[in-house]
């Protein structure tokens, strides 16, 4: 049972352009949103992760818009840029449960130059 | 400062062999976790240890995987009897805390069984 839907599976967008990910969860304990960024042949990378206490979080280009009673969350890449281009992976877990991270199925983006 | 350490990073077995893979965690870090990658999807989680403890295997499949993070030295995640659905690339990731907190992955062993 796939607890956290993530879309688009692919995305492209021009250089400049905004790049909208989006998640959907239904285990309403899960109190931590990461998102990770995974390049080809490489392990994913925290890019940047929210609680549900706040409804958003911005560092630099990357915002995480988060709506607990919808039991959504999203990832907004402002200014997108061709190094951008990589997989992105949602994710979600429980305090008590450590790091033990449910995935979304990920979203392949490209920045078109 | 080293980050996670995951080898070997490339693992070819044939059938019926056994695999075994290799994370040391980042310093200071007592939390290991491994997931497995299928080509084209998302990570999923497997098992959870901390040092001498297995704290959560519930993403383990029944049979033939067994993992370990002794005292000293790496954790291992062994699969015994491989089989072609075994092909996967299998991350490990390493927390300081067994609270919701930033977990660092390694680059990943990617399994390929012929």
């Amino acid at each position: 049972q796939q607890q956290v839907k993530q879309s688009p599976q692919s995305l492209i967008v021009q250089k400049g352009g905004i790049s909208i990910i989006n998640c959907a969860y239904e285990n309403t304990a899960f109190d931590y949103f990461p998102w990770y960024q995974q390049f080809p042949g490489k392990g994913p990378a925290l890019l940047i992760a929210i609680r549900p206490d706040v409804s958003e979080k911005k560092e630099g280009r990357f915002t995480i818009s988060f709506n607990k009673s919808a039991k959504q969350f999203s990832l907004h890449i402002m200014d997108s840029q061709p190094g951008d281009s990589a997989t992105y992976f949602c994710a979600a877990s429980k305090g008590n449960a450590g790091n033990m991270l449910t995935f979304g199925g990920g979203t392949r983006l490209m920045v078109k130059p | 400062n080293a980050g996670v350490m995951q080898n070997p990073r490339h693992l070819v077995r044939r059938r019926g062999q056994e695999a075994r893979l290799r994370c040391s965690p980042m310093k200071g870090h007592s939390h290991v976790y491994w997931y497995r990658q299928l080509p084209e999807e998302g990570l999923k989680f497997m098992v959870y240890l901390q040092k001498e403890n297995i704290i959560d295997e519930s993403g383990m499949p029944k049979e033939r995987f067994s993992a370990e993070f002794p005292k000293e030295g790496p954790s291992i995640l062994r699969i015994q009897q491989v089989v072609r659905g075994d092909s996967a690339a299998y991350f490990c990731a390493s927390s300081q805390t067994g609270g919701s907190t930033e977990a660092f992955f390694g680059q990943g062993t990617r399994l390929t069984v012929v």
